[in-house]
């Protein structure tokens, strides 16, 4: 049974430009949710995807948008990429009615 | 929005003693309450969880303990070993939303 994977495992980028970082849910899960961890600090919560569609949104700005696709896979984009958007990006994976969220590995974002 | 705080920021406890973490929130709808290990460099994986009909938990040598009245939390672990050195994080919530405290730096002696 295959848990949270996430790609890619590091990325470097440099101001301004945009990024895309991919997730797969745990077997049977439906539901993504993405956090944002800076260095030092707990999880943040971005959004969070359910039936394809955004169903919850935390205090990012607009530069952050997400996908999720028919297998529930999903994806999270960055534009306009600034310096305080590095951070390890987490993936959580759940089932829609039960709170238990488990997490990828995390893809590791370094904007220069 | 929920706020969310966590004490002690570190925690130094020699082998075999116990060590106890509390969150705070202010969420009175919040209605799911999990605790998170992580060890440096991996993912955060989740060791126990309550609901809020629930006053406490056990597995093994930890445990929570939930006062919903006075919107706090804490997470007890016995017997502490090395291997329980990392940071642990609490997540109160709900609805598949989770609020993250800003971690405890559990450090287990010998």
């Amino acid at each position: 049974d295959a848990g949270v994977t996430q790609s890619p495992t590091h990325l470097i980028k440099t101001r301004g430009q945009q990024v895309t970082l991919r997730c797969s849910p745990k077997s049977g899960h439906d539901t993504v949710s993405w956090y944002q961890q800076a260095l030092g600090q707990g999880p943040q919560f971005i959004f969070q995807y359910y039936e394809e569609e955004e169903r919850q949104r935390g205090n990012f700005p607009d530069r952050f948008s997400g996908h999720q696709f028919p297998n529930y896979s999903s994806e999270l984009n960055v534009n306009a990429l600034l310096l305080g958007d590095s951070a390890l990006y987490l993936c959580a994976s759940s089932l829609a009615r039960r709170n238990e969220q488990f997490f990828g590995p995390g893809t590791r974002l370094t904007v220069l | 929005g929920e706020n969310v705080e966590q004490h002690p920021s570190t925690l130094s406890v020699q082998e075999g003693d116990s060590a106890v973490i509390k969150c705070t929130y202010s969420d009175s709808a919040s209605n799911y309450f999990p605790w998170y290990k992580q060890e440096l460099g991996k993912r955060p994986q989740l060791i126990i969880d309550i609901r809020s009909n629930v006053g406490e938990k056990k597995d093994q040598r930890i445990a929570v303990t939930l006062n919903k009245t006075a919107k706090h939390f804490s997470l007890h672990i016995t017997e502490t070993q090395p291997e329980d050195s990392a940071v642990y994080f609490c997540g109160p919530g709900g609805g598949n939303k989770l609020t993250f405290g800003t971690g405890t730096q559990l450090k287990v002696e010998l």
